[in-house]
């Protein structure tokens, strides 16, 4: 069974970096499949940030290519997120996903809930 | 970019159908997946690519996509079936994975 956890702060401060990483277990990222950072906003709707392959492939929203960038260490079967100047905007749960062939997300982990003030 | 429309709400009778609608443009030339999500959890995929049901997930969820809309639909509805509902494609235009703005389904 693949499980997937978030970790990272729960707070960052407006106009810094926000750093979070999703260990997977269960199966080898090197293995195939991409893997995703999803957010949710508190009372809002679902947010792809950014999809990543093990090989480093990656693709990005479009609304936040420019503030993101996704990394993967398959040594510790993690995958990362950076989200630059970050605002209170950017406040939400964050979710790291496994995508299912071919566009479907079909093993999330349980989220981490990014705070962003002073 | 693509949207996916949805209504906010949905309520239903226990033991009665919930239909969820997910409108976009063409999206019946697309493969369509449902999510549920109960307060404080993570989504759970509950249909993929139109119609299929993953491993443990009950037959009571179905789904159709045509033309401009596609539809979740929940049969023999039960409290525990109260949670949001969101759709969620793959736009090619513009490579990126789209998600429909939620349902919150209450059980009556």
């Amino acid at each position: 069974q693949v499980q997937l956890q978030e970790s990272g702060p729960g707070l960052v401060k407006p106009s810094e970096t926000l750093s979070l990483t999703c260990t997977v277990s269960g199966y080898s990222i090197s293995s195939g499949y991409y893997w995703a950072w999803i957010r949710q906003p508190p009372g809002k709707g679902l947010e792809w940030i950014g999809s990543i392959y093990h090989s480093g492939i990656t693709f990005y929203n479009p609304s936040l290519k420019s503030r993101v960038t996704l990394s993967v260490d398959t040594s510790k079967n993690q995958f990362s997120l950076r989200l630059t100047s970050v605002t209170a905007a950017d406040t939400a749960v964050y979710y790291c996903a496994k995508r299912g062939a071919p566009t479907y997300f079909d093993y999330w982990g349980q989220g981490t809930l990014v705070a962003v003030s002073s | 970019s693509y949207v996916l429309t949805q209504p906010p709400s949905v309520s239903v009778a226990p033991g009665q159908t919930a239909t969820i609608t997910c409108g976009g443009n063409n999206i019946g030339s697309k493969s369509v997946h449902w999510y549920q999500q109960k307060p404080g959890q993570a989504p759970v995929l509950v249909v993929y690519n139109d119609n299929d049901r993953p491993s443990g997930i009950p037959e009571q969820f179905s789904a159709s996509n045509s033309g401009n809309t596609a539809t979740l639909t929940i049969s023999r509805v039960e409290a525990g079936d109260e949670a949001d509902y969101y759709c969620q494609v793959w736009d090619s235009t513009s490579d990126h994975y789209v998600f429909g703005t939620g349902t919150k389904v209450t059980v009556l």
